[in-house]
């Protein structure tokens, strides 16, 4: 079935460092995928979606463009910042959302 | 706030035992998720509702089982419970059945199997 492969974490960056978090995904159609942050005793978020191929995705300074040829949905921030810390998924609509394993990324001042 | 309501946050029991979560979604949804987060198995859906009816059945065991009430909320239910069930369960909400709908989580509800 359709699935998600996320980076190994976890990830330490200092705050104002470039952060690629990579994501591909296997898929028989052309699924919708995602970007889910989980803070510290929460639930997960949305953060960014793309629901074709080449459509990018952005928000709060992430950015994520569907690559068909690569399969491939790469979550990118040009500076990160301490608030950013985080646990982060990829995912892509099937029966029931699928989710990567996540990565944590901490952001250290 | 995402709007998405689940009892209890925590909730300790014995292997054996028999459990039931709730979720009441947000008040314009008419779907409901369940998901179990764990560290070696990281988030896996279990199945979704959506108005009432079973849509879809990821990796949900035949322990489990659910249900989604007229109104709307729903209930996952664990029976015979074992140590490896303790997980953090996660139910989600979104206003339609669609690929694209973007996912209410709720804060989940701890389950420790002792």
């Amino acid at each position: 079935g359709d699935s998600v492969t996320q980076m190994e974490g976890p990830v330490t960056l200092s705050e104002e460092a470039f952060l690629t978090i990579n994501c591909t995904y296997t898929a028989t159609g052309y699924p919708s995928l995602f970007w889910y942050v989980q803070y510290p005793g929460e639930g997960l978020q949305l953060l960014l979606k793309a629901t074709k191929a080449d459509d990018k995705g952005s928000n709060k300074g992430f950015e994520a463009t569907y690559r068909k040829e690569t399969t491939s949905f790469h979550l990118e921030k040009g500076s990160v910042q301490v608030s950013d810390s985080a646990v982060y998924f990829c995912a892509l609509s099937d029966l029931g959302m699928r989710f990567g394993a996540g990565t944590r990324l901490t952001v250290k001042p | 706030d995402s709007g998405v309501t689940q009892t209890p946050k925590h909730l300790i029991t014995a292997t054996g035992q028999r459990v039931t979560l709730r979720c009441s979604p947000r008040s314009e949804d008419l779907s409901v998720y369940w998901y179990q987060q764990s560290l070696d198995q990281g988030l896996q859906f279990l199945i979704h509702y959506y108005n009432g009816e079973e849509r879809a059945k990821g990796n949900i065991l035949e322990r489990f089982s659910a249900q989604q009430f007229p109104d709307l909320h729903s209930e996952l239910n664990l029976s015979s419970l074992e140590l490896g069930d303790s997980a953090l369960y996660f139910c989600a909400s979104s206003v339609d059945s669609g690929t694209n709908e973007k996912l209410f989580f709720g804060s989940g509800t701890q389950l420790s199997v002792l």
